[in-house]
């Protein structure tokens, strides 16, 4: 199975803050890389899709890049409703695996 | 607009059989492309794909859970379903379903369910 390693496990950080969010993978993933938000109610929302393909409906703070087996998430300007959790998920092959998440937090 | 819905027993106890439902609208489970999958999270970790059925009838499970995971579907009704056997208390979760989208470099959990919380106990 393809590990996915998210960095940092969580990241204290203010309103109007850039942030990054990384992602590595175990082997080469070819770009097949998604994203999604959790928030606390447990609602899942999807926002990026292979690596850098933005979902109808999410804003353009959000983007996504990377190549080979590093990937990353930036928030260009926080937003109160973007504190939650971020996963990263693979599907170069099966099984696809999600990374273990990220909680960005308010500092 | 698509929605999806899972619907379970809640608490079962070890050993016993785990079925899902998922009910959707907004697409149709016979349309080249589409598919649904089922994803689970324990309280407080993350999230573990568990298998997905197409548009065509094909079935993919993850192998960890070796040959407990069987899913299927109700066209008809628009209906997704996870049979998950001999059940114990490693199987505590939230169960989502999602709609996922496929295409040549697409492969994409795009609408999910709520969730539906199962504790298996005794």
């Amino acid at each position: 199975d393809i590990q996915m390693t998210q960095t940092p496990s969580s990241m204290p950080a203010s309103l109007g803050e850039r942030v990054t969010i990384s992602c590595r993978a175990s082997q080469g993933i070819s770009n097949y890389l998604n994203w999604y938000q959790q928030k606390p109610d447990g609602t899942i929302k999807p926002l990026i899709y292979y690596t850098s393909n933005l979902q109808s409906g999410v804003p353009s703070r959000f983007s996504g890049s990377g190549s080979g087996t590093d990937y990353s998430l930036t928030i260009s300007s926080l937003e109160p409703e973007d504190f939650a959790m971020y996963y990263c998920q693979q599907y170069d092959s099966s099984p696809w695996t999600f990374g273990g998440g990220t909680k960005l937090e308010l500092k | 607009q698509v929605t999806l819905k899972e619907s379970g027993p809640g608490i079962l106890q070890p050993s016993h059989t785990l079925s899902l439902t998922c009910s959707f609208s907004g697409f149709s489970l016979s349309t080249y492309g589409m598919g649904v999958s089922w994803i689970r999270q324990p309280s407080g970790k993350g999230l573990e794909w568990l298998a997905s059925i197409w548009w065509n009838g094909n079935t993919y499970n993850n192998p960890s859970l070796k040959s407990r995971l069987t899913v299927s579907k109700d066209t008809s009704n628009n209906q997704a379903f996870l049979k998950v056997t001999s059940v114990d208390t490693a199987d505590t979760a939230t169960y989502y379903c999602a709609h996922t989208r496929y295409s040549s470099y697409i492969h994409y959990f795009d609408y999910w369910g709520q969730g539906v919380m199962v504790t298996v106990s005794s």
